[in-house]
């Protein structure tokens, strides 16, 4: 079956201005999870969706981060006021409800703030 | 606190063995491990989990030291397709699957 899809693959934009990433989960996946990927390090644990709801978003580093599962199966990931810090690829893995479950990533959008 | 790996790189001959390492200062009741190639999505090796249990690939095996917090990757003989990063992620906190990973091993196998 399809795995996860992120959109787009590649983003560049402004510093000051707000984007939106996208991740299309596995079928049948209750659990979401964004991570955020910096050069030569290993993936930051952002925010985690159970269902429609954010389970646990300690890991946004400020309040320009916000993510949104509205039906419980797409997830947007939205970013006001873009800095250069930003720039990173931004992961997407989704996995069965039940700990201890391996996640699925997606290939990742990599975003790039100038 | 995310874990610790060792080293941060490897180079072997195709067919060489390998251990990679990773520990936590705080105590842990299960270990992830993903495998990445440059450019690519992380993906799935083994989760091993407190008393014992293990969930992975059948070439691919590893430990858990709960006492020690640590764990340990094993690469037998060694193939070309191993090379890339290996991670290991440890839960964030007791309430679901959220992992924070360590800083990584570079793999690479030669001919």
């Amino acid at each position: 079956g399809a795995g996860v899809s992120q959109t787009p693959s590649n983003k560049v934009t402004e510093k000051g201005k707000y984007v939106e990433l996208r991740c299309d989960p596995i079928s049948g996946h209750t659990a979401l999870y964004w991570y955020r990927q910096s050069l030569g390090q290993g993936p930051e644990f952002l925010i985690y969706f159970q269902g429609t709801g954010a389970a646990d978003d300690s890991g946004l580093p400020n309040d320009r981060f916000f993510a949104v599962r509205p039906e419980g199966s797409v997830s947007t990931l939205k970013i006001q006021r873009t800095e250069r810090g930003d720039s990173a690829v931004y992961l997407c893995a989704s996995s069965l409800l039940r700990e201890g479950r391996e996640q699925f990533f997606g290939p990742g959008t990599r975003l790039t703030v100038l | 606190q995310q874990p610790v790996q060792s080293p941060q790189a490897v180079i072997l001959r195709e067919g060489e063995d390998a251990v990679i390492n990773c520990s936590s200062s705080k105590a842990l009741y299960s270990v992830h491990w993903y495998r990445q190639k440059h450019g690519e999505a992380p993906v799935f090796l083994m989760i091993l989990l407190k008393g014992g249990e293990q969930k992975g690939h059948e070439k691919i095996s590893a430990s858990f030291n709960e006492k020690k917090q640590q764990s340990s990757l094993y690469l037998t003989a060694s193939q070309l397709s191993y090379s890339g990063t290996y991670f290991c992620g440890t839960p964030v906190n007791n309430a679901g699957n959220m992992l924070t990973f360590g800083g990584g091993t570079r793999l690479m196998v030669k001919p």
